[in-house]
């Protein structure tokens, strides 16, 4: 079975940094893309990186763009998230996802609050 | 890519048809255009991907079609378990960007 379980989410303060992870299992890791979407209190998804099967390429949105860092380690079966110079828009949920266009394995999801 | 959802909420009976619309800013290439669907404090869940290709144990039911800028997404009966909020997803370009949802309710 397939699982994703992010965790590493919590409550930072604006201008903090925050890392997550994602522990995958029930499949074979180092041969998949991986995702990072997010979703702020009741709106809707926004994709926000991916990065290559074997780390070498990575894509960010652009409001991420050099604060956030996509990683992964294939010998640990583990995806990250580094994120600094949190704000009060990064408030969200955030899953992790299989696949690098679309996903059709998805975790449950770590919230993450910026707010002082 | 903006992908632009419509309507933002249908409100329809069980046994009804959903039809939901996907209207995209540029042309999305090769059809890489996906649908989820997601209930309140669950992941989303991949239902449509290719435009028209149903993932893995997604009920016939629901089908995809469109191509270049338009398309959409059909539910042919409605179920109780389908009252959710609908999204699409185009892959065809970075960043990858989702519709901002369509909340398919009960009348």
């Amino acid at each position: 079975e397939v699982q994703l379980v992010e965790s590493g989410g919590g409550l930072v303060q604006p201008g903090g940094s925050l890392r997550l992870s994602c522990a995958a299992s029930g499949f074979s890791f180092s041969s998949y893309w991986m995702t990072w979407v997010r979703q702020a209190p009741g709106t809707g998804l926004e994709w926000v990186a991916n990065i290559k099967h074997d780390g070498n390429e990575t894509s960010y949105v652009d409001s991420v763009k050099g604060r956030f860092t996509i990683s992964r380690d294939n010998a640990k079966n583990s995806l990250y998230l580094q994120m600094n110079s949190l704000r009060a828009e990064d408030t969200a949920v955030y899953y992790c996802a299989r696949g690098g266009s679309y996903s059709a394995a998805w975790g449950q999801g770590t919230l993450v609050t910026v707010s002082s | 890519i903006v992908l632009t959802q419509s309507p933002g909420t249908l409100s329809l009976s069980p046994g009804e048809r959903a039809t939901l619309s996907c209207r995209a800013s540029q042309s999305v290439s090769s059809s890489y255009l996906a649908w989820y669907q997601q209930k309140p404090g669950q992941a989303p869940r991949l239902l449509i991907y290719g435009a028209s290709s149903r993932a893995t144990g997604i009920p016939d039911r629901f089908s995809g079609s469109g191509s270049g800028t338009d398309f959409s997404l059909t539910i042919s009966r409605l179920e109780p378990e389908d009252f959710a909020v609908y999204y699409c997803q185009q892959y065809g370009r970075l960043p990858r960007t989702f519709g901002q949802g369509t909340k398919v309710e009960i009348k």
